[in-house]
């Protein structure tokens, strides 16, 4: 069955940098495109970066751009989402997602001093 | 971008009563969105896809009509465990959007 396993999580000082890893199993994870999605404390969902089958191209959110880098090991399984300059708004559950549905448990990321 | 315009934002109704939330899209997005239920500290799940399909697994009491720029999700008859907070998302475009969510609970 499909499996996502985030990790990486934790608290990290505004201005800091945090890399998340999601491991996948249960399917062929090179065949797909693989997003992260964010929910802040009691809010709602925002998608934050898409990458391709690939890793040819590779799409972010306009509150992320130019901060954060989606990429992925296909021989490894595994997605990944590096943060730099971690801002208080970027406090959140992050979740990786497969199309059809698949969604990790999620890890979350707390900005604070 | 494609913004998501979902209501209401919050609900309140009885066991057994019928349930309806409205998503509407900024343009046409043909049939390609999602429903979500997420229950406090979980993933959300996926229960409708392509705007009308029901998700293996899911009972038949939800289901989504819609297409173009305007969506319904209907549970039939509300049980205690659909309490959650209930999200549409279109995949016509990237960003992959979603609606505010809409917070369902028990009158």
């Amino acid at each position: 069955q499909v499996q996502l396993v985030e990790s990486g999580g934790g608290v990290v000082q505004p201005g800091g940098s945090l890399r998340l890893s999601c491991a996948a199993s249960g399917f062929t994870f090179s065949s797909y495109g693989m997003h992260w999605v964010r929910q802040a404390p009691g809010k709602g969902l925002e998608w934050v970066a898409f990458i391709r089958y690939d890793g040819s191209n590779k799409y972010y959110a306009d509150s992320v751009k130019g901060r954060f880098t989606i990429s992925r090991d296909n021989s490894k399984n595994t997605l990944y989402l590096q943060m730099n300059s971690l801002r208080a708004e970027d406090t959140a559950v992050y979740y990786c997602a497969k199309a059809g549905g698949y969604w990790g448990q999620g890890t979350l990321v707390t900005v604070s001093s | 971008d494609i913004q998501m315009t979902q209501s209401p934002s919050s609900l309140s109704a009885s066991v057994g009563d019928r349930v309806t939330i409205t998503c509407q899209a900024s343009q046409d997005i043909s049939n390609y969105l999602n429903w979500y239920q997420q229950k406090p500290g979980k993933a959300p799940k996926l229960l409708i896809y392509d705007a009308s399909n029901l998700e293996t697994g899911v009972p038949s009491r939800f289901s989504g009509s819609g297409s173009g720029t305007d969506f319904t999700f209907t549970i039939s008859s509300l049980q205690p465990e659909d309490i959650a907070t209930y999200y549409c998302q279109q995949y016509d475009n990237l960003p992959y959007s979603f609606g505010q969510g809409t917070k369902l609970e028990i009158k």
